[in-house]
């Protein structure tokens, strides 16, 4: 059973960029979750994806949008980037809206 | 609004003692709780969950507490081991449409050998 990969591991940006990360879900999953931990926080929901449309989204811009493909994979795209997007990006996988999480080991994003 | 909240963000116990992290809560809609861990450099790792029905759920050396009236969750981890110093991230959510866990900001535990 594969579990959920993130890539790339680390990115550095400068402002106003535009960045794509992406996420491989476990296998069976169909339910794709994207988070925003920054330093000293817990994870914060920025959106969930199931079977290739967004089902729910917190408290985030438009700036930050997402795509889920057929295989249940999935992007998160942050545009216009600025300091504060600077997080760990933790993306996770479940076999349906409500069932528990399988996190992969995030994107650690820089933005200079 | 911090609505789960781990007022303690680190915690040492020697080891073989018990480890008890609190968690508190403010949205009277979450129904589902859940314990994360989490090392460095890696993603969250389920630990253990309760349902609101339930006032304790337990899983080999690890026992999740639920006091409703009080919005008041624990763990309790014993005999606590070295390999258990970790993050260890409360987290709730509301059963139903979709699912936005919210978490807290996480407790450090260090376990003393």
């Amino acid at each position: 059973e594969t579990g959920v990969t993130q890539s790339p591991t680390h990115l550095i940006k400068t402002r106003g960029q535009q960045v794509t990360l992406r996420c491989s879900s476990q296998s069976g999953h169909n339910t794709v979750s994207w988070y925003q931990q920054a330093l000293g926080q817990g994870p914060q929901f920025i959106f969930q994806y199931y079977r290739e449309e967004e089902n729910g989204r917190g408290n985030f811009p438009p700036r930050f949008s997402g795509l889920q493909f057929p295989n249940y994979s999935s992007e998160l795209n942050v545009n216009a980037l600025e300091l504060d997007d600077s997080a760990l990006y933790l993306c996770a996988s479940s076999g349906g809206t409500n069932e528990k999480l399988f996190f992969g080991s995030g994107t650690q994003l820089s933005v200079l | 609004d911090q609505q789960v909240k781990q007022n303690s963000p680190s915690l040492s116990v020697q080891e073989g003692r018990i480890s008890i992290l609190n968690c508190d809560y403010t949205n009277s809609m979450f129904d589902y709780f859940l314990w994360y861990k989490k090392y460095p450099a890696e993603g969250p790792t389920f630990l253990i969950s309760i349902s609101s029905i339930k006032d304790k759920n337990e899983d080999g050396r690890f026992t999740v507490f639920l006091n409703k009236s009080a919005k008041h969750l624990s763990l309790h981890i014993v005999p606590s081991q070295p390999g258990d110093s970790a993050v260890y991230f409360c987290a709730a959510s509301v059963s139903g449409g979709y699912q936005k866990v919210t978490f807290g900001t996480g407790t450090k535990l260090q376990v003393i050998p």
